[in-house]
């Protein structure tokens, strides 16, 4: 079935390093979305990334979606104690399916202070 | 202005009993999500409504589960016969319009303990 890959499924930084999370499709997106989610709270919502290559930044997050619109990754420059939490990818299958999002497992991000 | 709300936040169940989980979205927003995750995974699709109608209940793991939204806002989902494996953080989103690779906006979920 369709299914999202996700890794590492878990990393712990010293503050300052950078952080990296990959995400890999077995079938070609339409859209992926990524969100985080903090230790006991809910998922929220970072970025949409749609056209193949693109590459979006926020701060000191880069996000980018690949040529073939099967992987993307989200890279995190000198990580804060702020940025611990569970970072999530959740690609779109399809024209008319992509409402239903397919998840990762998440990435879990420790950062040492 | 008011986000997504979900209620009970907790609800601790015996095996076999009947629950009802309630989502209020943002007000406008057409398009609603119910997903179960469990802990240490990523979000898992139950149930997605475009207005009142079910548009994919494909998620949704056996006849035990249903949901409604009768009035095109506020959801309900219901566990029928409870079973421990059913314990997860039930959590529901809502979007403007259901469009494509639209913002999920999320509620802060309804921990389900069936013991």
């Amino acid at each position: 079935g369709q299914q999202v890959m996700q890794i590492p499924q878990y990393q712990h930084v010293q503050e300052g390093e950078d952080f990296t999370t990959y995400c890999n499709s077995s079938t070609t997106l339409s859209n992926i979305q990524w969100y985080k989610q903090r230790p006991g709270g809910h998922p929220v919502f970072l970025i949409q990334l749609v056209k193949s290559g693109e590459v979006k930044k926020q701060k000191r997050l880069t996000f980018q979606f690949g040529e073939a619109k099967k992987n993307s990754s989200l890279h995190i420059t000198a990580t804060q104690t702020t940025d611990v939490g569970t970072y999530f990818c959740a690609g779109g299958m399809g024209a008319g399916n992509n409402r239903k999002l397919i998840w990762g497992l998440g990435t879990s991000l420790a950062v040492n202070p | 202005g008011a986000g997504v709300s979900q209620t009970p936040s907790n609800k601790v169940t015996e095996k076999g009993k009947y629950v009802e989980l309630r989502c209020d979205p943002i007000s406008g927003h057409t398009a609603l999500y119910w997903y179960r995750q469990s802990l240490g995974q990523g979000p898992e699709f139950l149930i997605y409504f475009q207005g009142t109608g079910a548009a994919d209940d494909s998620g949704l793991p056996n006849d035990r589960f249903f949901a409604v939204r009768p009035e095109g806002s506020v959801s309900t989902l219901k566990i029928q016969r409870t079973e421990r494996g059913d314990s997860a953080v039930y959590l529901c989103a809502s979007s403007f319009s259901g469009g494509a690779g639209e913002t999920q906006y999320f509620g802060p979920g309804t921990r389900l303990l069936v013991l």
